[in-house]
C-alpha cells in the first residue's frame, strides 16, 4: 500500500503561472482534503471532498480550485499563482469523517517568485 | 483566526526531562486528535480522545481531554531525542473537517 501520494514534491513557479497538484490514495477512503502549511500557522484547510462527486470550500479557498476526479484522486489547481501561495501543500484522506484518522501525503513544497 | 490555541509554540528540553503541551479553545469539540509531524513528512496520528475527562496513555505519552471538551494536553515523561517533532492538535468541526492548532515544536537534546 502506497497510502497517500502527491506529485510533484517540489515546484517553483513565476507569478501568474498555473499548475495542478496531484493527489491519489489507495485506501478506498471516501473523504479527501487539501491543506496548506505555513510557519506558525499550522495546517489550514483549502478544500475538501466528503465523498466522490462533492467538493466544498475550507478556510482559505481563494485562488484555488479542486477536482475530485474519482474516488482515488483529488487535484488542486492554482490558476494564476501569487507569491502569497508559496507554502507546503498536503493532501490527506480519511475513511469517512468524525473520529476517523486522517492520513497525509508527504507534501509538495511550492515557491512562487 | 484559529479555533485551537497551542502553547508553548517552541519547547527545548534535555533528554530525560518531562514536558507538557497545551491545546485550548472556547469551542466544544466532539473529538480531538493529536498528530506528530517530522521534518519533510506529513503529520501522523498519535491519538483520538472523545469523552470529556478522558485520559489515554501511549507508552511515555499521556493525553487528556478536558471535562468540558474545550481543551487538551499532551504530557511526555522522560523525553527522548526521538520525541523531537512538531505536535499538532486538531478538533472535529462538523462531520468531515478538522481545525488544527498552530503546533508546538519540541526539541529534545541528547
Amino acid at each position: 500500500n502506497a497510502g497517500v501520494t502527491q506529485t510533484p514534491k517540489f515546484q517553483v513557479l513565476k507569478t501568474g503561472q498555473s499548475m495542478t497538484l496531484q493527489c491519489a490514495q489507495d485506501m478506498n477512503h471516501n473523504s479527501m482534503y487539501w491543506y496548506r502549511q505555513d510557519p506558525g500557522m499550522g495546517l489550514r484547510l483549502i478544500y475538501y471532498s466528503a465523498s466522490e462527486g462533492t467538493t466544498d470550500k475550507g478556510e482559505v479557498p481563494n485562488g484555488y480550485n479542486v477536482s475530485r476526479l474519482n474516488k482515488r484522486e483529488f487535484s488542486l489547481r492554482l490558476e494564476s499563482a501569487a507569491p502569497s501561495q508559496t507554502s507546503v501543500y498536503f493532501c490527506a484522506s480519511r475513511l469517512a469523517g468524525g473520529r476517523d484518522e486522517q492520513f497525509f501525503g508527504p507534501g509538495t513544497r511550492l515557491t512562487v517568485l | 483566526t484559529q479555533l485551537l490555541e497551542q502553547s508553548p509554540q517552541f519547547l527545548s528540553i534535555q533528554e530525560g526531562e518531562n514536558l507538557t503541551v497545551y491545546c485550548n479553545s472556547s469551542s466544544v469539540f466532539s473529538s480531538l486528535q493529536w498528530y506528530r509531524q517530522e521534518p519533510g513528512e506529513g503529520p501522523v496520528l498519535l491519538v483520538t480522545v472523545v469523552t470529556g475527562g478522558e485520559v489515554k496513555k501511549l507508552k511515555r505519552l499521556t493525553f487528556q481531554f478536558g471535562d468540558a471538551r474545550k481543551d487538551s494536553s499532551l504530557h511526555i515523561t522522560a523525553a527522548q531525542p526521538g520525541d523531537t517533532g512538531l505536535y499538532l492538535c486538531a478538533g472535529a468541526v462538523g462531520d468531515y473537517k478538522l481545525s488544527f492548532g498552530a503546533g508546538t515544536t519540541v526539541t529534545v537534546r541528547a
